[in-house]
């Protein structure tokens, strides 16, 4: 059985250019979660999408976004680019009940110049 | 507010020699209680899920535990390969789904032989 799998693995991008991340979640998952990783604050949660539908957001600005698809593929978009922003992008899958063990990607490691 | 704070930052042990790992949670409510464990390059692979006070879970040379307040993770006689960063992450009862979970800054366990 296939993992979580992330695309691209690494990106390099300038201040002020937007970016796309995509997580294909394992087979059959239907919920899809995504997480910002940074040495300095950790994993925090962005947002997590359910059959195509926002399910939960976290404490991001508007220039975070994402979106699933009917495959329960989902993207994830960050516009105007700051350095902060450099991080280990996260996906993470589950079948979608209220106490579920996260399937996690390897990640995308986005670093903004 | 949330939080997760876990102790050590970074533990050093010689092969064989037991130890702990502390992490303490201050949560409106837990719905459950998580442990991970990642290894550099990769996203955080699911190790445990604790509930209710008291419980206990186990597996190889890993023992976790939790109180009202804080969870231990318990590690026995360790060998190299449990070298890794331990994650432990909370799920609020009131965050509405499982994605959403408050992560603690992790230890970064080495073991040497």
């Amino acid at each position: 059985k296939a993992g979580v799998t992330q695309t691209p693995r690494y990106l390099i991008k300038t201040r002020g250019q937007q970016v796309t991340l995509s997580c294909s979640p394992i087979s059959g998952h239907r919920s899809v979660s995504w997480y910002q990783q940074t040495p300095g604050q950790g994993l925090q949660f962005l947002f997590e999408y359910f059959s195509e539908t926002q399910r939960n957001k976290g404490n991001f600005p508007g220039r975070f976004s994402g979106r699933q698809f009917s495959n329960s593929r989902s993207e994830m978009n960050v516009s105007t680019l700051e350095l902060g922003d450099s991080a280990l992008y996260l996906c993470a899958s589950s079948l979608g009940g209220r106490t579920e063990k996260l399937f996690f990607g390897s990640g995308t490691q986005l670093s903004v110049l | 507010e949330d939080q997760v704070t876990q102790s050590p930052e970074a533990l050093r042990l010689q092969e064989g020699e037991s130890s702990s790992l502390n992490c303490s949670y201050t949560v409106s409510g837990l719905r459950g209680l998580f442990w991970y464990r990642q290894d550099p390059g990769k996203g955080p692979e699911f190790l445990f899920t604790l509930y209710s006070a008291g419980e206990e879970k186990e597996k190889e040379r890993l023992k976790a535990t939790l109180t009202k307040k804080e969870s231990f993770l318990h590690i026995t006689a360790p060998k190299p390969e449990d070298s890794a960063t331990y994650l432990c992450a909370v799920q609020a009862s009131y965050g509405g789904s499982q994605g959403n979970l408050i992560f603690g800054k992790g230890t970064k366990l080495s073991v040497k032989p």
